[in-house]
């Protein structure tokens, strides 16, 4: 069974505080994204990864940043959390697409809710 | 650019009523479109999806939903709701890159189903 999963489902930090979201996939793929998901928005990319130390920005970069240092793990990286931050958290996977076609789906965490106060 | 809307951020229906979750997007390319669903204090999970072919696309738990590029729509339809079907419904239209599919994801509809 595939599998997905985020460091914590429930985050508070203080504003300016330096925040960490871990996230590990179990399944091999190159691939991994961040998104945030909020109210009446939907999901929003935030950054994402197609191979080890290789990253691109997503649609909303500005404030984070990441790390990916082993091909199972990507790390979200809140230099200095501001209350907008304040969000649903999620990470996903998936293998790079085999070509026109055909879709690879991505496999996503359960979300780390993060509130900054 | 591409853009997914979703009629309606909140639908209720009654359990074994009709369940009808409207999407509508905009490509300038043949799409690829989706469905995905989120379960309460879960992670999205796919649905079902459309790349090509069939425009009649059946997914799991018995929903299904039809491509129809002359209205740009791909409405997800099951005949009788379960109140197991309660949840977070997302629409999407992927954007294939070189090396990912980039997903683009409607709002979201909150289905209820009442007993």
């Amino acid at each position: 069974d595939v599998k997905v999963t985020q460091s914590s489902r429930y985050l508070v930090k203080r504003t300016g505080e330096k925040v960490f979201l871990e996230c590990v996939q179990d399944m091999d793929h190159e691939n991994m994204f961040w998104y945030r998901q909020d109210p009446g928005l939907g999901l929003r990319l935030i950054y994402f990864s197609y191979d080890v130390k290789m990253k691109e920005k997503g649609d909303i970069p500005e404030g984070y940043s990441v790390s990916r240092e082993k091909k199972e793990r990507f790390s979200l990286i809140l230099e200095s959390a501001s209350t907008n931050q304040t969000s649903m958290y999620l990470c996903a996977s998936s293998l790079p697409p085999p070509g026109q076609g055909s879709y690879y789906e991505q496999y996503f965490g359960p979300g780390t809710r993060l509130t900054v106060t | 650019a591409q853009s997914v809307t979703q009629l309606g951020s909140h639908v209720s229906v009654s359990e074994g009523a009709l369940v009808l979750l409207r999407c509508n997007y905009s490509s300038s390319v043949p799409p690829y479109l989706f469905w995905y669903v989120q379960y309460p204090n879960q992670g999205l999970q796919l649905l079902l999806k459309y790349t090509t072919g069939a425009t009649l696309v059946k997914g799991i738990n018995g929903f299904e939903a039809e491509f129809k590029k002359s209205e740009t729509s791909f409405h997800l339809t099951k005949p009788s709701a379960h109140m197991s079907d309660a949840a977070e419904y997302f629409c999407a239209v992927s954007e294939m890159k070189t090396s990912y599919d980039k997903v683009i994801f409607g709002p979201g509809t909150s289905l209820s189903v009442i007993p």
